[in-house]
């Protein structure tokens, strides 16, 4: 059975990198089958997707946080992470990960979330 | 990028149906057969409830469909449960830099 798992720090500071890893497994990050992406839900707010990767490293981003993300895939460990610079408190958010699939482009599968907040 | 266009809010009583639109334009919905819903409890992770505008998966009731016309995505949810009290999110490909959207959400009250 596929779970997801995210994990990372709950708060960073403001104008430094957010961190998150989704550990992955009943499935490998290196299936054809599917993407890999993060979505994330400011308090209160809905959801908004900011990043996926394909295990060949092909990488789509949200145009309004492309100059700020980076998105990764360690095949070794199964894994795949999010880096989000300069961060402020706008990026204070439930972090998703979740499961794409390839063919029709939906989450099949989420993370259970988890929250990283912006504060000094 | 613009997100797509759902009411922020929907009601009905126990066993009406209810139906939630969901608004895109040529580039996703109205082009792609790629509409996708998600149904999300406070505090938890969103649920993929119908994907390829009318597709449920294995396991979700056959009282939620979807269908669609021109550039409007609708969730129908017929026999209103207690449980359906929810936030409901339509998602669609798109052709442009952002190929993932989702809409706004919609919160759904059961009387």
């Amino acid at each position: 059975q596929l779970q997801l798992h995210e994990s990372g720090p709950g708060l960073v500071k403001p104008s430094e990198t957010l961190s998150l890893t989704c550990s992955v497994s009943g499935d490998s990050v290196t299936s054809s089958f599917y993407y890999w992406g993060w979505v994330r839900q400011s308090p209160g707010k809905g959801l908004e997707w900011i990043a996926t990767i394909y295990y060949t490293g092909s990488t789509y981003y949200h145009p309004s946080l492309k100059s700020r993300v980076t998105m990764s895939i360690d095949t070794s460990k199964n894994l795949f992470s999010l880096r989000l610079r300069s961060v402020s408190a706008a990026d204070t958010a439930v972090y998703f990960c979740g499961r794409i699939v390839y063919s029709d482009y939906y989450f099949d599968s989420w993370g259970q979330g988890t929250l990283v907040t912006v504060s000094s | 990028q613009s997100a797509l266009t759902q009411p922020a809010s929907v009601s009905g009583s126990p066993g009406q149906s209810i139906t939630i639109s969901c608004t895109g334009t040529s580039n996703d919905v109205g082009y792609y057969n790629y509409v996708s819903w998600y149904q999300q409890h406070p505090g938890k992770a969103p649920q993929l409830i119908i994907y390829d505008v009318s597709h449920r998966p294995s396991g979700i009731s056959t009282r939620f469909s979807g269908s669609k016309s021109g550039n409007t995505a609708s969730l129908t949810i017929s026999g209103l449960q207690a449980d359906d009290e929810a936030a409901y999110y339509c998602s669609s490909y798109t052709s442009t830099s952002a190929p993932w959207v989702f809409g706004g959400g919609t919160k759904l009250t059961v009387l």
